[in-house]
Parts: C-alpha cells; structure tokens; sequence
C-alpha cells in the first residue's frame, strides 16, 4: 500500500511570513494528525481528525495554527505569522481507527523540515 | 495533563551488549505502542500492548507492559548497527483518548 505522502520535504522562511504543509494520507485511514517535533524530543500532538472531524486540537496555537481536512481525505496545516520556535519537522500520520481508549498503529509520513530564521 | 517520561535519553553500547529503555506514564494507559526512528527519518510502528502484564517478543526485541499499565520496556539482545537510532512509546491515558509521545531513548552502537 502507498505510504503517507507529505509535501514539502523542506522549507525555509522567515519570521512572520506564512507557509502551508500538505499529507495525504494512506487510502482508508479515517484518523489523521499532525504532530510536531522540535529536535531531541518526542512528536506532540498538534490537531486530530476522525474524517473530516477535528478531534482534539488542545494544543494547536490557535492565534497562527489552523489546520483543515476537507472530505475526509486531504489535509493542509498552515501557520501564519511563523515565529522562530516553530523551526521543526511537521509529521502527518494516519490510522485505521481510533476510539476513546483505542488507536490503531500510527503511519508516519516523511515530515516536512521548516526552518524560520 | 498526561506525562510520559523515558529513560535514559541516551544510551551508548557496545555492538553485542544489550540494551533496555524505560517508559514511564504518570497515568493508567489503556494501551502502549513503541516507535523506532532512524536518524533522518520518520517514526515506524513497532508494536501495541493492550493487557497488563504482557510480553511479546519479535526477535532479540521483547516488550513488557506493567501489571498497573503505568510503565513500559523495551529490551534488546544482543544489540546490532542495525538497532541504531530514537525508540520512543506513546500511549493514551485511560481517562483521555489523546497519546502521548515520550522523548525517547536515542541508542548509538559502536561496531
């Protein structure tokens, strides 16, 4: 099966420009998330969504994170104005399924690497 | 809200010794997966523990879940270049669905 497709690999901007992360995850997996990783630690979660439904989104930045996933498939994660701590890999994943108690193995895709200098 | 800590954060062997990293959460978990990452790369799905007490082994890998379901290891045999890289376990609190990622334990092996 195709794996979690993420784009781009990379991305350079300066501070308080905006930019948007693009996943398409794997055929069938109604969860998907974003997570983001700062060097040297785990992923957090940033947004969840079962289909085209937001989950949890306690700990996205609200002020400059939006996220959407329309139909259910697709999903974008723009930030705008980026600060300087947001210099990290942005992980898609998606699962199978997912209940209050339960998450299926999560897919990784390859993260996008966003450096904001 | 829900902690998970691992230790230690690194771990240095020589190729042949082996190796155990811990996982800790500050609550009950329902259950408990454990992820592998390469440097450079992404994490990968390793394995899920549901039941208290369970062990399950794939190869020179074996993983237990704690009998309270707060803690987890992983230990390797025998350790190869192979093993290099960030293991890390994640799991959702039984009173929350979220999982939470610990900052994992970044194993080095020195041929």
């Amino acid at each position: 099966e195709a794996g979690v497709a993420q784009s781009p690999r990379y991305k350079i901007i300066e501070k308080r420009q905006s930019v948007a992360f693009w996943c398409n995850p794997i055929s069938g997996h109604a969860t998907l998330y974003w997570y983001q990783q700062i060097l040297g630690q785990g992923p957090k979660l940033l947004i969840q969504f079962q289909n085209n439904g937001v989950v949890d989104d306690s700990q996205l930045p609200k002020d400059r994170f939006s996220a959407e996933r329309l139909k259910g498939v697709d999903s974008t994660l723009k930030i705008q104005p980026a600060k300087l701590e947001d210099s990290a890999v942005y992980l898609c994943a998606s699962s199978l399924r997912r209940t209050q108690f339960y998450n299926s193995p999560l897919h990784f895709g390859n993260g996008t690497r966003l450096t904001v200098t | 809200g829900q902690q998970v800590m691992q230790i230690p954060q690194y771990q240095h062997v020589q190729e042949g010794e082996d190796f155990t990293t811990y996982c800790n959460s500050s609550t009950t978990l329902s259950n408990i997966q454990w992820y592998k990452q390469r440097p450079g790369g992404h994490p990968v799905f390793l394995i899920q523990l549901v039941k208290s007490g369970e062990v399950k082994k794939q190869k020179r890998l074996t993983f237990q879940f704690g009998e309270a379901k707060k803690n987890s290891s992983l230990h390797i045999t025998a350790t190869q270049t192979t093993d290099v890289g960030t293991y890390f376990c994640a799991g959702p609190s039984t009173n929350a669905g979220k999982s939470t990622f610990g900052d994992g334990t970044t194993l080095t092996v020195k041929p």
